[in-house]
């Protein structure tokens, strides 16, 4: 069991749904990251937030909304998405924000996104 | 740009075998490189981080070489089980960037 927590796992949803997905930790993480991963691809960072604001937007487009309600929670929400952003999006959290102190960074097991 | 290579072939070795992956690097060097091992349909777990000053790092079975001057890490698991047979990505965390770039990953294939 990983100790970051996604849901839903699986989701399929019709371009003109809303929806959202949801991330949890409870390691007193100040830094936690949005991803998407297509098969056979790395991830690919979507946003990062730390101390709850946003501090990094990979120039994601707006049909992907970002929002941090506290220390322990990001959610993605979803709004007229198109059947190429069907792909694994993993949640991720660090201590601080990488690259400026050697943290690693722990994933939960992402939810499989499909837009029909 | 900066580019990371990973050896896009999937690595065949048989069990008890040392396992070697190469990440190769372009441009800059990191400030630190991290070993992550994904297996189908979970997320990245992070398995060892090397620092641009240091040479090597070990964690049980694991062993990571870090050049500086060939750009490049190796990852080496000695004694490998078929429970080894996974996807490992290397990422890179650049001097004046907050974030980490991952590599594609090698896919690793233990038979026993």
């Amino acid at each position: 069991d990983t100790e970051v927590t996604q849901t839903p796992k699986h989701l399929v949803m019709g371009m003109t749904n809303k929806k959202s997905l949801k991330c949890e930790q409870h390691m007193g993480h100040r830094a936690m990251y949005w991803y998407k991963q297509k098969a056979k691809k790395p991830p690919e960072l979507m946003f990062v937030y730390s101390y709850e604001k946003l501090s990094i937007n990979e120039s994601v487009p707006s049909r992907f909304s970002p929002e941090c309600p506290n220390s322990s929670l990001l959610n993605l929400h979803l709004h007229a998405l198109q059947p190429e952003d069907s792909a694994l999006y993993l949640c991720a959290s660090s201590q601080v924000v990488s690259g400026a102190s050697n943290q690693p960074q722990h994933f939960g097991d992402g939810t499989r996104l499909s837009i029909l | 740009s900066q580019k990371i290579e990973q050896n896009s072939e999937a690595l065949n070795i048989q069990e008890g075998k040392t396992a070697t992956l190469t990440c190769n690097y372009t441009n800059y060097s990191p400030a630190y490189l991290q070993w992550y091992r994904q297996d189908p349909g979970r997320g990245p777990v992070f398995l060892l981080l090397i620092r641009e000053n240091e040479k090597e790092k070990r964690k049980e079975r694991l062993k990571v070489t870090f050049d500086t001057t060939l750009k490049q890490s190796l990852f080496h698991i000695t004694a490998s089980q078929p429970a080894d047979s996974a996807t490992y990505l290397c990422a890179l965390a650049f001097s004046g960037y907050s974030t980490l770039t991952f590599g594609k990953g090698t896919m690793l294939l233990v038979s026993p």
